[in-house]
């Protein structure tokens, strides 16, 4: 089955930096990847994602960027907000949709003023 | 819309006790999970169902059963409840790939199940 690795466990950054999280997935066939974000004690909730027919994509400040061919991806927060403090999960989808994911293990991002 | 629903939200239990954990969603999703989420493990997929009356198993399926009488509803049950079960569980739904519709999965609020 997929495999998905996400690095790093932890991250902070002063509050207008950029915040990059990274992930690697195992089986190729994967072609769908979003992100979660969930705040202390709440649910997760989709921020953006990405098909495998995209390099890039972007929302405000946010951006997420697919290199099929080393299976990775990336989310990149850039001019960081207190609020966007919360862990980030990705994941990884063979279906090109949101059935069937598997995500990674979580980044804690905290943003300090 | 309440979206996705869960009950209880706390529950402690003690070794070898049961309980049913329910999951209800108002959007006529087709797909339904449990996941189960634990500290530097992020989600795992315990079961999942593509449609009313069908299961499945996900990545760490022992120790529960499911069931998906209607459409709204998933059910997570626990026989013999385990300390290894103590976790936050969470319910989710989305539409089925075949429906090509909005691509999210819909998180429930989540039940803190502690098994003393």
């Amino acid at each position: 089955g997929e495999n998905v690795e996400q690095h790093p466990s932890t991250l902070s950054v002063q509050e207008g930096d950029s915040a990059v999280i990274k992930c690697t997935y195992s089986d190729s066939a994967s072609n769908y990847f979003p992100w979660y974000k969930q705040e202390l004690g709440k649910r997760p909730q989709l921020i953006i994602d990405i098909r495998s027919n995209v390099g890039e994509k972007k929302d405000q400040r946010i951006a997420v960027t697919l290199n099929k061919t080393a299976k990775h991806f990336s989310l990149h927060i850039t001019e960081t907000q207190p609020e966007d403090s919360a862990v980030y999960f990705c994941a990884a989808s063979p279906t090109g949709t949101a059935s069937k994911l598997t995500f990674g293990t979580g980044t804690r991002l905290q943003v300090t003023l | 819309n309440a979206g996705v629903t869960q009950t209880p939200k706390f529950r402690v239990l003690k070794t070898g006790q049961s309980m049913t954990l329910l999951c209800a969603q108002d959007m006529n999703h087709e797909y339904m999970y449990w996941y189960r989420q634990d500290p530097g493990m992020g989600l795992r997929l315990i079961h999942y169902s593509v449609g009313e009356g069908t299961t499945a198993k996900g990545e760490v399926p022992d120790g529960y059963n499911v069931s998906r009488l209607k459409k709204q509803n998933f059910l997570l049950g626990l026989e013999s409840a385990a300390p290894s079960q103590t976790s936050v569980y969470f319910c989710a739904s989305s539409y089925s790939p075949r429906e090509g519709r909005y691509n999210e999965q819909f998180f429930g609020p989540g039940t803190r199940l502690t098994v003393l």
